[in-house]
C-alpha cells in the first residue's frame, strides 16, 4: 500500500498570499496518477487537479500542482477567502487508491 | 448537471445490514466507473469499492472485502453498497463518486454523502 504524507498539517496564511502544500509517497506513483482534492466543512470534496499538473474543470489558474515520483506539491498562486479549507492528496496508481492524511490551510 | 444523490444512511448494530443507494443524474451512467469513499468523524478519507461502467469489474478495500458488496443497475443509473457484518470502525460518512474515466479511480464528482452510525 502507498502512504501519502501531507506537509504541514496546517498552514497559516493571510489572504493574497502564496500556499504551498506537499504530498510525499511511501513508493513512486505510477505515472503521475496523483489527484489533489479541496473539502471545505460540511461538504463534500472537489477535484482541483489530476495526473499531478492538470486542473479539473472550472478550477481556477491559481491552483496548479507539479512533482513526480514521490514528491508533488499543491501550490495556491494568491489566495482568496475560499481557499481556506482542508486539501488531500490521492494516488489512483495502485490499489489500494490511497489518500494523505490531508493538510488545513486556515486564515492567520 | 452532474448529480449524485446518495440514500439509505442511518443507525445500525453491530453486526447488522445496510444497503447504500447513489442515484445519478447528468452523464451517461453506463459509460464511467463509480466508487464509494468514506470520511469517519473529523478523519480522513478512505477508498472503499469501485465498479466498473458495466458492472463486470469489482473492487474493494482489505478493510472491507468479504462484507461489502458494490453493484449498480445502469437501467436505473443507480449504484449500490450492500455492507452486511457491520463494525464500530466503519461508521463513517459514505459518498457516492464519479469517476474521471472508465477506471482511473480519481473522482470528478461527489454526492453530499450518506451517514453511517454502528452502534449498540
Amino acid at each position: 500500500e502507498i502512504v501519502l504524507t501531507q506537509s504541514p498539517g496546517t498552514l497559516s496564511l493571510s489572504p493574497g498570499e502564496r500556499a504551498t502544500l506537499s504530498c510525499r509517497a511511501s513508493q513512486s506513483v505510477s505515472s503521475s496518477y496523483l489527484a489533489w482534492y479541496q473539502q471545505k466543512t460540511g461538504q463534500a470534496p472537489r477535484l482541483l487537479i489530476h495526473g499531478a499538473s492538470s486542473r479539473a474543470t472550472g478550477i481556477p489558474d491559481r491552483f496548479s500542482g507539479s512533482g513526480s515520483g514521490t514528491d508533488f506539491t499543491l501550490t495556491i498562486s494568491r489566495l482568496e477567502p475560499e481557499d481556506f479549507a482542508v486539501y488531500y492528496c490521492q494516488q489512483y496508481g495502485s490499489s489500494p487508491y490511497t489518500f494523505g492524511q490531508g493538510a488545513k490551510l486556515e486564515i492567520k | 448537471e452532474v448529480q449524485l444523490l446518495e440514500s439509505g444512511g442511518g443507525l445500525v448494530q453491530p453486526g447488522g445490514s445496510l444497503r447504500l443507494s447513489c442515484a445519478a443524474s447528468g452523464f451517461t451512467f453506463s459509460i464511467y466507473a463509480m466508487s464509494w469513499v468514506r470520511q469517519a468523524p473529523g478523519k480522513g478519507l478512505e477508498w472503499v469499492s469501485a465498479i466498473s461502467g458495466s458492472g463486470g469489474g469489482t473492487y474493494y478495500a482489505d478493510s472491507v472485502k468479504g462484507r461489502f458488496t458494490i453493484s449498480r443497475d445502469n437501467s436505473k443509473n443507480t449504484l449500490y453498497l450492500q455492507m452486511n457484518s457491520l463494525r464500530a470502525e466503519d461508521t463513517a460518512i459514505y459518498y457516492c463518486a464519479k469517476d474521471v474515466g472508465s477506471g482511473w479511480f480519481c473522482f470528478d464528482c461527489w454526492g453530499q454523502g450518506a451517514l453511517v452510525t454502528v452502534s449498540s
